[in-house]
């Protein structure tokens, strides 16, 4: 009955290593969305992604970023070559089909980039 | 490009008091308009949700007013009390939800 698991809850990266979050999604939740949090700026979307497919990614920064979901294991999210203004929270969010019905989020990711 | 508008961006409410928080949204595609409420270190957790279909939707102390003609939608939260002190999103979706930037609410004990 568990709901999505996030790890880790904290992340701390010096400029330029990658960093690499996980989601797990809620069983039977075949639909996976990443969101960043900054400060004052809310959630913004990232990417959408179902089993081995990625949906819609017109959220994430078209560099460094990348994303997937296999067909076994958790949804990764990953980072190549932090920078500091990466520094943020990240979330990920299941929901069982499409629409934003359903949705259940994480309690996510806060990574620090040094 | 900011489809969802929210404000105030931060508001302050006596203990018992009606607190209100106002969206606009541009897509006419949104078909889903949720409300979330955010505690610090938490992830956002669904509060209430209304499809353009209804103009009002109520659920205990919390209810949303739907104007699908001027495209803005609000969240009321009647009798508001110190434990209602949190961020909330308000939010549209067609495939994917998109957030507003969060208004933080404290209530005055």
């Amino acid at each position: 009955n568990a709901g999505v698991m996030q790890n880790p809850r904290h992340l701390v990266r010096r400029r330029g290593q990658e960093a690499r979050l996980r989601c797990s999604p809620v069983k039977g939740h075949s639909h996976v969305y990443w969101y960043r949090q900054l400060p004052e700026e809310g959630l913004k979307f990232m990417v959408y992604l179902q089993k081995e497919n990625i949906i819609d990614e017109s959220g994430m920064p078209k560099e460094r970023f990348s994303a997937e979901f296999p067909k076994e294991g958790p949804s990764i999210l990953r980072i190549q070559q932090v920078v500091r203004g990466d520094s943020a929270a990240y979330f990920c969010a299941s929901s069982p089909g499409q629409g934003g019905y359903g949705y259940t989020f994480g309690s996510g990711t806060r990574l620090t980039v040094v | 490009q900011q489809q969802v508008k929210q404000s105030p961006q931060s508001l302050i409410v006596q203990k018992g008091g009606i607190s209100i928080i106002n969206c606009a949204y541009e897509n006419t595609a949104f078909d889903y308009f949720p409300w979330y409420q955010q505690f610090p270190g938490k992830g956002p957790a669904l509060l209430i949700a209304i499809r353009p279909d209804v103009s009002e939707k109520k659920e205990g102390r919390f209810t949303i007013s739907f104007n699908k003609s001027a495209k803005q939608f609000s969240l009321h939260i009647m009798d508001s009390q110190p434990g209602d002190s949190a961020t909330y999103f308000c939010a549209a979706s067609n495939d994917k939800i998109i957030f507003g930037k969060g208004t933080r609410l404290h209530i005055l004990p």
